[in-house]
């Protein structure tokens, strides 16, 4: 069974600029989640998709990060503009009806 | 709001000792617990995941104990080697699937 893929691993912008993550779940998966994980600490929940609808989304900064998952099966997290506070590793997750996630390898955003 | 603390943020041991990595949580209203293993750079791996009505899983030299009520869980790790060098966190769900995750700990095991 393929694990949950993301991409790009790395991304390094300058602050202002725009930056998009993509990530494929696994295969059935109906439940896809976004975290953020800054130096240090655990992930924290961004957004969470239940096929394609939002579930959770209180944690988003609305007024620069956008996430969408139009077919319920891949999602892109959006972030415009950049700024150097939003350096962090960006984690997609996926999981059923069981709750147990599984996590992708990452992309780790460097904002200069 | 559920808050989840991992004690110590970093361990240092030499190699065979066994170990033992602390995790609570201030909501006792949890719908499961999960430990992780994270190497650097890299993404997490599940290790065991307790449901609320469990008390403890085991998986290998691993074992998760989870009690509710004091809103406390144990990893013990029998027997450590140099490959269990990682950053092991802790997460609990609430019904909603709402995951919540301690800062974790650093585990370096020594040859």
């Amino acid at each position: 069974e393929a694990g949950v893929a993301q991409s790009p691993r790395y991304k390094i912008i300058e602050k202002r600029q725009s930056v998009a993550f993509w990530c494929n779940p696994i295969s059935g998966h109906a439940t896809l989640y976004w975290y953020q994980q800054i130096l240090g600490q655990g992930p924290k929940l961004l957004i969470q998709f239940q096929n394609n609808g939002v579930v959770d989304d209180s944690q988003l900064p609305k007024d620069r990060f956008s996430a969408e998952r139009l077919k319920g099966v891949d999602s892109t997290l959006k972030i415009q503009p950049a700024k150097l506070e939003d350096s962090a590793v960006y984690l997609c997750a996926s999981s059923t009806d069981s709750y147990e996630q599984y996590f992708g390898p990452g992309t780790r955003l460097t904002v200069t | 709001k559920q808050e989840v603390t991992q004690i110590p943020a970093a361990l240092s041991v030499p190699e065979g000792e066994n170990l033992v990595l602390n995790c609570s949580f201030t909501d006792s209203a949890i719908y499961n617990l999960q430990w992780f293993r994270q190497d650097p750079g890299k993404g997490l791996t599940s290790l065991l995941l307790i449901q609320s009505s469990q008390r403890e899983q085991t998986s290998g030299r691993l074992n998760a104990s989870l009690d509710k009520s004091s809103g406390r869980s144990t990893l013990y790790i029998a027997a450590s080697q140099p490959g269990d060098s990682a950053t092991y966190l802790c997460a609990v769900s609430d019904n909603n699937n709402d995951m919540r995750f301690g800062a974790g700990t650093r585990l370096t095991v020594k040859p």
